[in-house]
Formats: structure tokens, C-alpha cells, sequence
């Protein structure tokens, strides 16, 4: 079945640093590619998305390429904020189209706290 | 565009009781929605998926006769947890997905935090 790993956290930056979380998938077929944010007592919001290889998600600053040859959709950001602080999610959805687009596989998440 | 309500936000329950959580997509039709739970400090693991008109489809491992799924219209699907333990205390959180457009995403709502005492 579909997996997908993030690295460990909680990870805790200083403010302009720069952030990266890992995240690799196991899935049969293109899935799409997803990371979410979730702030404290909050549902979930779409931060970007990757639908096909090498597509390059991107929003509020923050990126990740989705690469097929090495299964990962790592996150990244060149200057973190303290409005960053927050839990991200990796997710897959199977190939766009099928009956099952939008059925979502979990990473165990990211707790990201960033210190002025 | 692209709104998905979900109501109560928050709900205290007695144990042995019900009860039931709406999702609304509010500016779109869903012939799917996708109930996941989630608990503290962990991440989302979906229950069920919801299709309108017809019944729910269970992941592994989750009671389908504890947390009924109804999905009557294409704008609303309700989750009701019946005799509600302790132990269901959870986040449940739906997402809904515009049937009409090709390779859109599903889009959220606030989730429900569900407490029984």
C-alpha cells in the first residue's frame, strides 16, 4: 500500500534560518504530492502541491520538487518565520483522475517551532 | 471558492450518547468526502470515505456500525458517533473534493474536537 515518512521531529530554528523537512513516499503508479500546515486547534490548509514528476510546489515562500527517481517531496524554506511555527504534513493522493483522487496518506507530521 | 464547513467545531458529550458531525461543501458539488481522525499530537488516519447516494467505504479496522457515515446530498455528509466512549475523544476532520474538476485536490474543513466524559 501507499507510505509516507517524514523526518523526525520537533525541529526548532531560529528566525531567517533556513528549514528543510524530508519526506519520501512508497506508492504504486504518479501519485500527487501534497504538504499541509496545521496550527494549533486548526484544521488543515494546502501550503503547495506537485501533481507529476519534477513539478516544483510553491507558496508563502516555502518549495518542494517532487522526485520520482528518489521518492521525495522534501520541504524548504529559505527564511523561516516565527508565524512559521506550525505541525506539516506530507501526503500522497493516487494518480490524478482515478476514483480514489483525494483519498490522502499521512506522514506522521512536523512540529516546527521557530524562536525570534 | 472551494469551502468546506464542518459543524460543531467543538462538542462535549456524556459517555453512551451520540453524536453527529455535518460537513458541508459550500460553493461546490462532492460526490466524495473523506472523514479522517486524528489524535492528539499525531497525525490524520482516514476512517471511511464517504459517496454520495450510496454507502460509505470503511478503511481496516474501523467500526462502520460505531461511526455511521451519511452522505445524502452532494453538498453534506454527517459522521455520527453512536454510544460515544472516552476513547473516541478525537480531532475528526472531512475533506470534500470537486467532483466536476480533474486533479483538484480536497479541500478541508476546521475539524471537530469531539470530548466524552
Amino acid at each position: 500500500g501507499n507510505s509516507v515518512t517524514q523526518m523526525e521531529g520537533p525541529v526548532t530554528l531560529s528566525e531567517e534560518a533556513f528549514l528543510t523537512i524530508n519526506c519520501t513516499y512508497t506508492a504504486t503508479g504518479y501519485p500527487s504530492l501534497f504538504w499541509y500546515v496545521q496550527y494549533p486547534g486548526e484544521g488543515l490548509q494546502l501550503l503547495l502541491k506537485a501533481t507529476k514528476a519534477d513539478d516544483k510546489g510553491s507558496n508563502k515562500g516555502f518549495e518542494a520538487t517532487y522526485r520520482k527517481e528518489t521518492t521525495s517531496f522534501h520541504l524548504e524554506k529559505g527564511s523561516v518565520q516565527v508565524s512559521d511555527s506550525a505541525v506539516y504534513f506530507c501526503a500522497l493522493t493516487p494518480n490524478a483522475g482515478g476514483t480514489s483522487y483525494g483519498k490522502l496518506t499521512f506522514g506522521q507530521g512536523t512540529i516546527l517551532t521557530v524562536h525570534p | 471558492g472551494a469551502v468546506v464547513s464542518q459543524h460543531p467545531s467543538w462538542v462535549i458529550c456524556k459517555s453512551g450518547t451520540s453524536v453527529k458531525i455535518e460537513c458541508r461543501s459550500l460553493d461546490f458539488q462532492a460526490t466524495t468526502m473523506f472523514w479522517y481522525r486524528q489524535f492528539p499530537k499525531q497525525s490524520l488516519m482516514l476512517m471511511a470515505t464517504s459517496n454520495e447516494g450510496s454507502k460509505a467505504t470503511y478503511e481496516q479496522g474501523v467500526e462502520k456500525d460505531k461511526f455511521l457515515i451519511n452522505h445524502a446530498s452532494l453538498t453534506l455528509s454527517t459522521l455520527t458517533v453512536t454510544s460515544a466512549h472516552p476513547e473516541d475523544s478525537s480531532f475528526y476532520i472531512c475533506s470534500a473534493r470537486d467532483w466536476r474538476v480533474m486533479n483538484t485536490e480536497a479541500f478541508f474543513g476546521q475539524g471537530t474536537r469531539l470530548t466524552v466524559v
